[in-house]
C-alpha cells in the first residue's frame, strides 16, 4: 500500500508570497495518477491538478505542480487571499494528510 | 457539468447500516468513462476514500473497510449508493460522492453530507 506523506504541515505565509508544498510516496508512483486538491472550510475539496502538472479546468496558472517518481511539489507563485486553505495529495486510492497553508 | 448530491440520514444508530445515495446530474453514469465514488473525511482529519463502483457494476473498495462496504449503482435513476454496516462513533464524518476519471483523480464533488454515529 503506498502512503503519501505530505510536508510541511502548515504553512504560515503572507499574501503575494511563494508557497511550496510536497507530496512524498512511499515508493515510485506514476506521475499520471497523481493529483493535488484544494479544501476551504465547510466545502468539498475542488480539483487543481492532475497527472502531477496539468491543471485542472479554470484553475488559475499561479498553481503549478511538478515531480516524479516518490517526489511531488505543488507551487503557489503568489498567494492570493482565498489561496489560504488545505492541500491534499492524492494517488489513486490514497490520499495525503494535508497541508494547511495559513495567513502569517 | 457534472453535479452530484449526497442524501441520506444524518443519524444512525451504532451496529446498524449506513445508507447514502448520490444523485447525478448534467451527465449519464451509463455513458462509461468515470468510476463513481464514496469518500469520507472525519471531523477536522484528512480524506478517506470509501471506494468505487464503474456503471457495469465492477467495484473496488478501500481494504480498510472492504468488509463492511458495499456500493452499488441504479442506472435508471442516474444514482449510486453506499451502504456501511455496522457502524461505531468511528464512522461519524463527512461522506462525499465524486466522479474519478480514467486517471482516478476525483473532478467532481457532491457537496457532502456529515453521518452522525449516536445512540
Amino acid at each position: 500500500e503506498i502512503v503519501l506523506t505530505q510536508s510541511p504541515g502548515t504553512l504560515s505565509l503572507s499574501p503575494g508570497e511563494r508557497a511550496t508544498l510536497s507530496c512524498r510516496a512511499s515508493q515510485s508512483v506514476s506521475s499520471s495518477y497523481l493529483a493535488w486538491y484544494q479544501q476551504k472550510p465547510g466545502q468539498a475539496p475542488r480539483l487543481l491538478i492532475y497527472g502531477a502538472s496539468s491543471r485542472a479546468t479554470g484553475i488559475p496558472d499561479r498553481f503549478s505542480g511538478s515531480g516524479s517518481g516518490t517526489d511531488f511539489t505543488l507551487t503557489i507563485s503568489r498567494l492570493e487571499p482565498e489561496d489560504f486553505a488545505v492541500y491534499y495529495c492524492q494517488q489513486k486510492g490514497t490520499f495525503g494528510g494535508g497541508t494547511k497553508v495559513e495567513i502569517k | 457539468q457534472v453535479q452530484l448530491q449526497e442524501s441520506g440520514p444524518g443519524l444512525v444508530k451504532p451496529s446498524q447500516t449506513l445508507s447514502l445515495t448520490c444523485t447525478v446530474s448534467g451527465g449519464s453514469i451509463s455513458s462509461g468513462g468515470y468510476y463513481w465514488s464514496w469518500i469520507r473525511q472525519h471531523p477536522g482529519k484528512g480524506l478517506e476514500w470509501i471506494g468505487y463502483i464503474y456503471y457495469s457494476g465492477s467495484t473496488y473498495y478501500n481494504p480498510s473497510l472492504k468488509s463492511r462496504v458495499t456500493i452499488s449503482v441504479d442506472t435508471s435513476k442516474n444514482q449510486f449508493s453506499l451502504k456501511l454496516s455496522s457502524v461505531t462513533a468511528a464512522d461519524t464524518a463527512v461522506y462525499y460522492c465524486a466522479s474519478a476519471g480514467e486517471l482516478g483523480n476525483f473532478d467532481y464533488w457532491g457537496q457532502g453530507t456529515l453521518v452522525t454515529v449516536s445512540s
